[in-house]
């Protein structure tokens, strides 16, 4: 499995943009990046996934460069709901992968 | 939105009790999978299951656990014999297929062994 590193933390302002980097130099050619989302006691929700270049949803873009050994999950105006921490995963998206969550970036966002 | 259920959503045990945690996944999922958060800690993998059996464990799911899809809604996790060690957040989670990007998450059971 490839080993992903992001900050361990973030702060920022209400209706900021936030960009989250996330490091993955032993990518394979099978992986896929896929960002989850945790606020406190609750389960990781999914926010999106992609393998190379960009991918947009109505939460967040994700910027993949050619080389795919880093992604930054971008989340456009941040609001407050917005803090929780952020999990960068890579692996191969086909069958019933095992998620390897890392300890991911926790970001608050402040008045 | 489908969501997958937990029950209960907090749970007290004595060490050395058996607990079952229950999942009903979303309906037409067809991988199933349960993790764990201690506090302040990491999301594990514990266990996936697939086609009615297990398709991969990691070594945190040893004997004392088992999982089982009784009736083709419900999906359990079982601790026989509890340690104060198992005491954390057990998340189940469901997926469409092996393709479907993401995975959906329950809301959690807080298993606290006393």
């Amino acid at each position: 499995l490839a080993k992903t590193t992001q900050p361990i933390s973030m702060d920022s302002y209400e209706g900021q943009e936030v960009n989250i980097t996330c490091s993955h130099n032993n990518i394979a050619t099978n992986d896929y990046i896929t960002w989850y989302q945790q606020f406190p006691s609750q389960g990781p929700r999914f926010i999106i996934q992609g393998y190379k270049t960009k991918v947009t949803n109505e939460v967040a873009s994700l910027f993949i460069p050619a080389d795919r050994k880093s992604s930054t999950l971008s989340l456009p105006r941040v609001s407050l709901s917005d803090t929780a921490v952020y999990y960068c995963l890579v692996g191969y998206s086909n069958s019933g992968y095992a998620l390897n969550f890392g300890k991911g970036t926790s970001l608050l966002v402040t008045p | 939105e489908p969501e997958v259920t937990q029950t209960p959503s907090h749970q007290v045990t004595q060490m050395g009790q058996e607990v079952i945690l229950r999942c009903v996944p979303i309906s037409n999922h067809l991988y199933f999978y349960w993790y764990r958060q201690i506090l302040g800690q990491k999301v594990e993998f514990l266990v996936s299951f697939y086609n009615n059996e297990i398709s991969e464990k990691s070594e945190i799911f040893d004997d004392q656990f088992s999982v089982e899809r009784p009736d083709g809604s419900n999906f359990t996790l079982k601790i026989r014999s509890t340690k104060l060690e198992d005491s954390a957040m057990y998340f189940c989670a469901s997926r469409l297929d092996g393709t479907s990007p993401g995975y959906t998450f329950g809301s959690g059971t807080r298993l606290t062994v006393v």
